[in-house]
C-alpha cells in the first residue's frame, strides 16, 4: 500500500518559469519529508527537507511547502534550469517508528530551453 | 557525498544462483539501508542495520539476507537469485540518531537470466 503518492509521473517546464512538484501522504504519523533528486545511472541525491512542525522551508532556489492538514506538500523550483531535469522522489518517515524512508514513484522533471 | 560506494556496479547472474552484494562507506555513520528501485515501485527498503551485528527487515525482505560485521560494510545477499529480483539496488547511510536525510550510493544494476 503506497503511503506516498506522486501522482504525476512527468512534468514538463520551460527554462526560467516554476516547477511545482506535488505529493501526497496517507500515514499521520510522519512527521520529517524529504525531496531527492536522482540523475540516471546515479543514486539518489538529497535535496531539502522539511518537519511536521513546519510548513515552508526555502534554500536557494528550492522551497518545500507543507500542508498537514491535507497531508500534501509540494517543491517549488524557481526559477527551473535544464540541470534540473532529472526524476524527483518524494519521501517521508516518522520518527518514531523507526528509520526506514517511504518513497513516493518519483516524476520525472523535464525543463526545455 | 558520504563516500558511499557499491560493488559490483553490474551484474548478470542466472537464476538460482547466489548473489552477494558490498555496500562500503568512509563516513563512519551508523545506520545503512539497502532498496531496491523498480519502474512503477519507487525505491523499497529491503533491510537496514542500526549497528554492527544489528539489522532489520524492510517492506521487501524476502529473499534476501544481509550482515553487518563492519561498521563500514554492509553487505545484501540474494540466497538463490529470482528474475524477479532482477532490479537497481541502491545502498545508503545516515548518521545521527537515523531518521532524517540518507545518503545514496551510485547502485549496482543486477540481472537474473
Amino acid at each position: 500500500d503506497q503511503q506516498v503518492k506522486q501522482n504525476s509521473p512527468s512534468l514538463s517546464v520551460q527554462e526560467g518559469r516554476i516547477s511545482i512538484l506535488n505529493c501526497d501522504y496517507t500515514n499521520s504519523m510522519f512527521d520529517y519529508f524529504l525531496w531527492y533528486k536522482k540523475y540516471p545511472a546515479e543514486g539518489p541525491t538529497f535535496l531539502i527537507s522539511i518537519s511536521s512542525i513546519k510548513d515552508k522551508n526555502e534554500d536557494g532556489r528550492f522551497t518545500v511547502f507543507l500542508n498537514k492538514s491535507a497531508k500534501h506538500l509540494s517543491l517549488h523550483i524557481v526559477p527551473s534550469q535544464p540541470g534540473d531535469s532529472a526524476v524527483y522522489f518524494c519521501a517521508a518517515l516518522s520518527s518514531r517508528s523507526g528509520y526506514a524512508l517511504n518513497f513516493g514513484k518519483g516524476t520525472s522533471l523535464l525543463v526545455t530551453p | 557525498d558520504a563516500g558511499i560506494t557499491q560493488s559490483p556496479r553490474h551484474k548478470v547472474t542466472e537464476t538460482g544462483t547466489p548473489v552477494t552484494l558490498r555496500c562500503h562507506q568512509t563516513e563512519n555513520h551508523r545506520y545503512m539501508y539497502w532498496y531496491r528501485q523498480d519502474p512503477g515501485h519507487g525505491l523499497r527498503l529491503i533491510h537496514y542495520s542500526y549497528g554492527v551485528k544489528d539489522t532489520d527487515k524492510g517492506e521487501v525482505s524476502d529473499g534476501y539476507s544481509v550482515s553487518r560485521s563492519k561498521t563500514e560494510d554492509f553487505l545484501l545477499t540474494l540466497e538463490s537469485a529470482t528474475s524477479s529480483q532482477t532490479s537497481v539496488y541502491f545502498c545508503a547511510t545516515s548518521g545521527g540518531q537515523g531518521w532524517g536525510e540518507q545518503y545514496f550510493g551510485p547502485g549496482t544494476r543486477l540481472t537474473v537470466t
